[in-house]
C-alpha cells in the first residue's frame, strides 16, 4: 500500500519561502504523477501543481509565479517551494498521487495526512 | 468563493438516500466527463469516491454513485450510514488544463 508523508515547518514568516517535502513509501514514484494541494482553514481544496516522474511540471496559474515542485526519485521524495508567502497561504498542505485512470490526469488516489502551515510573524 | 458551487450542508436519516449537487460552467463540468468526488472525515485526508463522473475506485461502496447533466454533477449516497457523515468535495478538469474543487458539502446523518 502506497503511503505519503509530508514534512516541513509549521510556521513561516510573511515574505519568506515555504519548503515542504513528501516522502513516498510502499511503492515507486515511477510512471506516476505527483501533486501538492492545500486546504485553507474551513475552506475547500486547491490544487497547486504536479510533477511527473520524468520531471515535467505544471502549476495552477494563480500561483505559478511563486511555486516550484521538484523531485528526488532516488529517495522517493518530491518537494514544494512557495515563495513570498502571506497569510493567505496559511493552510493544510497535502501531497497526493495521481490515479492512473487511463484518461484524465487529475484524480488523486493516495494522499498524505496533511501538514498544517501557518504564515505569521 | 470556490470555483464549483456545492450546497453547504445536506442531511438525511439512516437508510435514506441523499444527493449532493455541484454546479460549474461549460469550461469545466459541462465541457468534460472528468468529474470526481472526495469524502473527507474531520482531520483526515480526502478519499477518492468517484471519478470520470460515474466510476468507483476499487473498494468504494456501490452505495455511492455519480451523474452529470449539463453543467451540474451530482453524488448520490443511498442507504445512508453513520460513517457517511463527512465533508464531500466535487472536482472537475478545466479548459485551462487544471483541476478545480467545490467548496464542500457537510453531510449529516440524523
Amino acid at each position: 500500500q502506497v503511503q505519503l508523508q509530508e514534512s516541513g515547518p509549521g510556521l513561516v514568516k510573511p515574505s519568506e519561502t515555504l519548503f515542504l517535502t513528501c516522502t513516498v513509501s510502499g511503492g515507486s514514484m515511477s510512471s506516476f504523477y505527483w501533486s501538492w494541494l492545500r486546504q485553507p482553514p474551513g475552506k475547500g481544496l486547491e490544487w497547486i501543481g504536479f510533477i511527473s516522474y520524468s520531471g515535467y511540471t505544471h502549476y495552477v496559474p494563480s500561483l505559478k509565479s511563486r511555486v516550484s515542485i521538484s523531485h528526488d526519485t532516488s529517495n522517493n521524495q518530491f518537494s514544494l517551494k512557495l515563495s513570498s508567502v502571506s497569510a493567505a497561504d496559511t493552510a493544510i498542505y497535502f501531497c497526493a498521487r495521481h490515479l492512473d485512470s487511463g484518461g484524465n490526469l487529475y484524480y488523486f488516489d493516495f494522499w498524505g495526512q496533511g501538514t498544517a502551515v501557518t504564515v505569521s510573524s | 468563493q470556490s470555483d464549483l458551487t456545492q450546497p453547504a450542508s445536506v442531511s438525511g436519516s439512516p437508510g435514506q438516500s441523499i444527493t449532493i449537487s455541484c454546479t460549474g460552467t461549460s469550461s469545466d463540468i459541462g465541457g468534460y466527463d472528468y468529474v470526481s468526488w472526495y469524502q473527507q472525515h474531520p482531520g483526515k485526508a480526502p478519499k477518492l469516491m468517484i471519478y470520470d463522473v460515474t466510476n468507483r475506485p476499487s473498494g468504494v461502496s456501490n452505495r455511492f454513485s455519480g451523474s452529470k447533466s449539463g453543467n451540474t454533477a451530482s453524488l448520490t449516497i443511498s442507504g445512508l450510514q453513520a460513517d457517511d457523515e463527512a465533508d464531500y468535495y466535487c472536482s472537475s478538469y478545466t479548459s485551462s488544463v487544471t483541476v478545480i474543487f467545490g467548496g464542500g458539502t457537510k453531510v449529516t446523518v440524523l
